[in-house]
């Protein structure tokens, strides 16, 4: 039970780059996200899915796409890279307390992103 | 405007006493609390949680404490161990989780010697 994986672990891009970061899990679980961690920041939300096929906004989503077409990947993809988006990214899953789960989020080891 | 706040950047407390962690929020239709704690270069890792319609609660050295009046909670570690140097984050959300956590800036937990 590998729990929430993330790959690469470290990419470095160019300004205008592209890239996608995979998330996996292997806990069942129905809630996937995505956030960054900036320095002396806390973790903000990018995008979040409550299902397979689906995806939602969250509080930072300008300049990244996501997409679930498997229930246990969640893809963060960034379309042209800038390096406001230099950043630590962290993937989170979740079994909803609605659905016999607690609400707590389990994370990914992250990937350090730096665009130049 | 931040929702969660961890007003100390960092805390320092000897080997063995006790540290206490706070966090105030502004959003009362939170009602699900949540302590991670973070090392260097790795993911956070839950460590516990609190429900609205608790005020405490227990999982061997650490302790959560609830007060909605006031919308402050606070994490207390006790003895407190070197193992417990890292980041702690408190996070919040409303009912269901669906659209996320809402985390505040983390405070830097050193235990000397």
């Amino acid at each position: 039970n590998a729990g929430v994986t993330q790959t690469p672990k470290f990419r470095v891009l160019k300004t205008g780059q592209s890239m996608t970061l995979l998330c996996a899990q292997d806990m069942n679980h129905e809630y996937m996200y995505w956030y960054r961690q900036d320095p002396g920041m806390g973790l903000r939300l990018i995008h979040y899915s409550v299902g397979e096929g689906t995806t939602a906004k969250g509080e930072v989503p300008d300049g990244y796409n996501v997409s679930r077409l498997k229930k246990q990947n969640f893809l963060l993809g960034l379309e042209s890279a800038a390096p406001s988006q230099t950043s630590v990214y962290f993937c989170a899953s979740s079994y909803p307390a609605g659905r016999g789960g607690t609400d707590t989020q389990y994370f990914g080891p992250g990937t350090r992103l730096t665009v130049l | 405007d931040q929702q969660v706040k961890q007003n100390s950047p960092s805390l320092s407390v000897q080997e063995g006493r006790i540290s206490i962690l706070n966090c105030d929020y502004t959003n009362s239709m939170f009602d699900y609390f949540l302590w991670y704690k973070k090392y260097p270069a790795e993911g956070p890792t839950f460590l516990i949680s609190i429900s609205s319609i608790k005020d405490k609660n227990e999982d061997g050295r650490f302790t959560v404490f609830l007060n909605k009046s006031a919308k402050h909670l606070s994490l207390h570690i006790v003895p407190s161990q070197p193992g417990d140097s890292a980041v702690y984050f408190c996070a919040a959300s409303e009912t269901g989780g669906a659209d996320g956590l809402t985390f505040g800036k983390g405070t830097h937990l050193i235990i000397q010697p």
